[in-house]
């Protein structure tokens, strides 16, 4: 039962456009969510978190959203730079934080 | 920044021999690594929790007797995938928690570039 889901295993967007990222989740206990981006033969690297006790956090060019009720979080990527293109997964943990759930990952291509 | 190095990258075996995936932490000390095992399309699933000193805590449905987990350091962790079978191939990746994310409070983990093990 995967309780992290990206339901886009890919997205493809034009360099200097907006990129959104979607995550969606089961569990009500989870308190804090993060993405994560990957490079063809690297392991994941943090790129930005956000707790529950907040809606938006933003770092430069990422933005993170959360919508509790709808137990949705999205990354928004503006603009979107070909650097960007990788493997974006967003991950969740609870009171636990020896448990972090990921979900599938979405595959970024920005195009020059 | 902190780095973890994960060995070998690829690793290719006969069915019934036994191979040795290394996780160190380069630049920090980590009481705690996780393993974790990803299929194709799918997510990273947790497999153990690897505890320095200490017997690894495994998630429902690892068989602890397969994927054996030793943490003798506070740099290195190993996993040993025991009598491999071609079931057994997979993507393996180890992380360790690096930091607390100063915003959130959140435990951030730096990940291993993973291990490709086939298992013919």
């Amino acid at each position: 039962d995967q309780q992290v889901k990206q339901n886009s295993p890919s997205l493809s967007v034009q360099e200097g456009r907006i990129s959104i990222l979607n995550c969606d989740y089961t569990n009500s206990m989870f308190d804090y969510f993060l993405w994560y981006k990957k490079y063809p033969a690297e392991g994941p690297t943090f790129l930005i978190s956000i707790s529950s006790i907040k809606d938006k956090n933003e770092d430069g060019r990422f933005t993170v959203f959360l919508n509790k009720s709808a137990k949705h979080l999205s990354l928004h990527i503006v603009p979107s730079q070909p650097g960007d293109s990788a493997v974006y997964f967003c991950a969740a943990s609870g009171d636990n934080f020896n448990k972090f759930y990921f979900g599938s990952g979405t595959k970024l291509n920005v195009k020059p | 920044g902190a780095v973890v190095s994960q060995h070998p990258s690829r690793v290719i075996c006969k069915s019934g021999t036994s191979v040795k995936i290394e996780c160190r932490s380069l630049d920090f000390q980590a009481t705690t690594m996780f393993w974790y095992r990803q299929f194709p399309k799918q997510s990273l699933m947790l497999m153990a929790t690897s505890n320095e000193g200490s017997k690894a805590t495994y998630e429902q449905g690892v068989e602890k007797d397969k994927f054996l987990i030793n943490h003798a350091s506070l740099t290195l962790s190993t996993l040993t995938v025991t009598s491999a079978h071609p079931e057994d191939s997979s993507f393996y990746i180890c992380s360790a928690r690096d930091r607390t994310d100063a915003f959130s409070g959140a435990n951030v983990l730096t990940f291993g570039a993973g291990s490709r093990l086939t298992v013919l």
